[in-house]
């Protein structure tokens, strides 16, 4: 079973672009809903996370949607630049175990 | 400050070869984490620790052991390599009060 659904699997976009990662998930005890990115080489680092007490968090220009009745939470990236080409992970954690679900991760290239 | 410290970066052993991978945190953290990251998978749990003195199964535990020796370190161990066993290896720490987790650069291991 595939409690963690992640979608594109690669995604190209062009500088100045908008980037959508979307992420699906079926335990219904998440209750931490982080994106990390991971830069060749390198582990993976947070990103952005919300708590299912808000729908929407935005830091900079990264952004979380969170729509809980759907079990679904999206990564938005507003004016995408080169320096944003990584690969993405939703990682959703149960309450209290802080123990991350990670999805199959996407690879985001942004062109010039 | 170094952050989580894995040792070695590199590791080619052969079929049958026993090897421990080495981790190090120096930010005070309770629980730590192994995991392995595949192509195309994501990162799957393999054992953690969720505070010191007690270490726990992940997703993926057949064919590892581990040691949480102290606060700081937490080692994982093949005691009969396989070439399924190739992959890359991150450890990760984590402070209860101050999420998220804190990844090393991993150890890229090849298994011949």
């Amino acid at each position: 079973q595939q409690q963690v659904k992640q979608s594109p699997q690669s995604l190209i976009v062009q500088k100045g672009g908008i980037s959508i990662i979307n992420c699906a998930y079926e335990n219904t005890a998440f209750d931490y809903f982080p994106w990390y990115q991971q830069f060749p080489g390198k582990g993976p680092a947070l990103l952005i996370a919300i708590r299912p007490d808000v729908s929407e968090k935005k830091e900079g220009r990264f952004t979380i949607s969170f729509n809980k009745s759907a079990k679904q939470f999206s990564l938005h990236i507003m004016d995408s630049q080169p320096g944003d080409s990584a690969t993405y992970f939703c990682a959703p954690a149960g309450a209290g175990s802080y123990q991350l679900t990670f999805g199959k991760g996407t690879k985001l290239s942004v062109i010039p | 400050n170094a952050g989580v410290t894995q040792t070695p970066k590199f590791q080619v052993l052969k079929t049958g070869q026993s090897m421990t991978l080495q981790c190090a945190q120096d930010m005070n953290h309770n629980s730590m984490y192994w995991y392995r990251q595949d192509p195309g998978m994501g990162l799957r749990l393999i054992y953690y620790s969720a505070s010191e003195g007690t270490t726990d199964k992940g997703e993926v535990p057949n064919g590892y052991n581990v040691s949480r020796l102290n606060k700081r370190e937490f080692s994982l161990r093949l005691e009969s390599a396989a070439p399924s066993q190739t992959s890359v290896y991150f450890c990760a720490s984590l402070s209860l009060s101050n999420q998220p987790q804190h990844f090393g650069d991993g150890t890229r291991l090849s298994i011949l």
